[in-house]
């Protein structure tokens, strides 16, 4: 059964400090996509960064990079030069055949980013 | 691009009323839309999908007589929650999915029922 796993509950960084959220995953399906995204304390869910399966390289958006390490089944977000804006959950998903391409979500990752 | 309204974003209602909430892709088409709810401190639950022109799919243990799903347009769908109880009150959130190449989920602000 596909799953993703996100270990970190909570985190605290320094501002302007780079932060990892770590994610890794489980599926059978070779083909598959990966998401971040992030819920900030007034509800809305934004998307950050996809990443295809079979994509060469990482995903970059802005400061938003997908650390991918295919083989380790692992989807790790970067975020560069924090700000406090960026304190919010952040949740890993995943789809594939296996869910009907319908996403399977991390539990998430509260970060908070210190002044 | 890819903006997702929903309306309303608070509601507080008295038990027994019906809530009907919209959700609107602003500036793409969606054939497919999703709702889910999410529980304090959890991570989202998908109730149903929903397809334009079709009946709405369903998760298990999730009623489709009480949770209404109408996906009218390839733009709007809407979740009506009928004969609200208390247990109903929670975070509904819905989703677009854009199509051709990256399917990517775009999401709604979400709304936040309260059933005194």
């Amino acid at each position: 059964a596909q799953k993703i796993t996100q270990t970190q509950p909570g985190m605290f960084v320094q501002e302007k400090e780079a932060v990892t959220l770590d994610c890794t995953y489980d599926t059978s399906d070779p083909s598959y996509g990966l998401f971040w995204y992030k819920q900030p304390s007034s509800g809305e869910m934004i998307f950050l960064i996809y990443q295809g399966s079979y994509d060469q390289q990482n995903a970059t958006e802005g400061r938003y990079s997908l650390n991918f390490q295919k083989a380790r089944k692992s989807a790790n977000l970067v975020i560069s030069a924090s700000q406090l804006g960026d304190s919010a959950m952040y949740f890993c998903a995943m789809r594939d055949r296996n869910s009907n391409y319908q996403l399977i979500w991390g539990a998430g990752t509260k970060l908070i980013i210190k002044p | 691009g890819a903006v997702v309204s929903q309306h309303p974003s608070r509601v507080i209602c008295k038990s027994g009323t019906s809530v009907k909430i919209e959700c609107r892709s602003l500036d793409f088409q969606a054939t497919t839309m999703f709702w889910y709810r999410q529980f304090p401190k959890q991570s989202l639950m998908l109730m149903a999908t929903s397809n334009e022109g079709s009946k709405a799919t369903y998760e298990q243990g999730v009623e489709k007589d009480k949770f209404l799903i109408n996906h009218a347009s390839l733009t709007l769908s809407t979740l009506t929650v009928t004969s609200a109880h208390p247990e109903d009150s929670s975070f509904y959130i819905c989703s677009a999915e854009t199509t051709g190449g990256q399917e990517t989920q775009y999401f709604g602000p979400g709304t936040r029922l309260l059933v005194l």
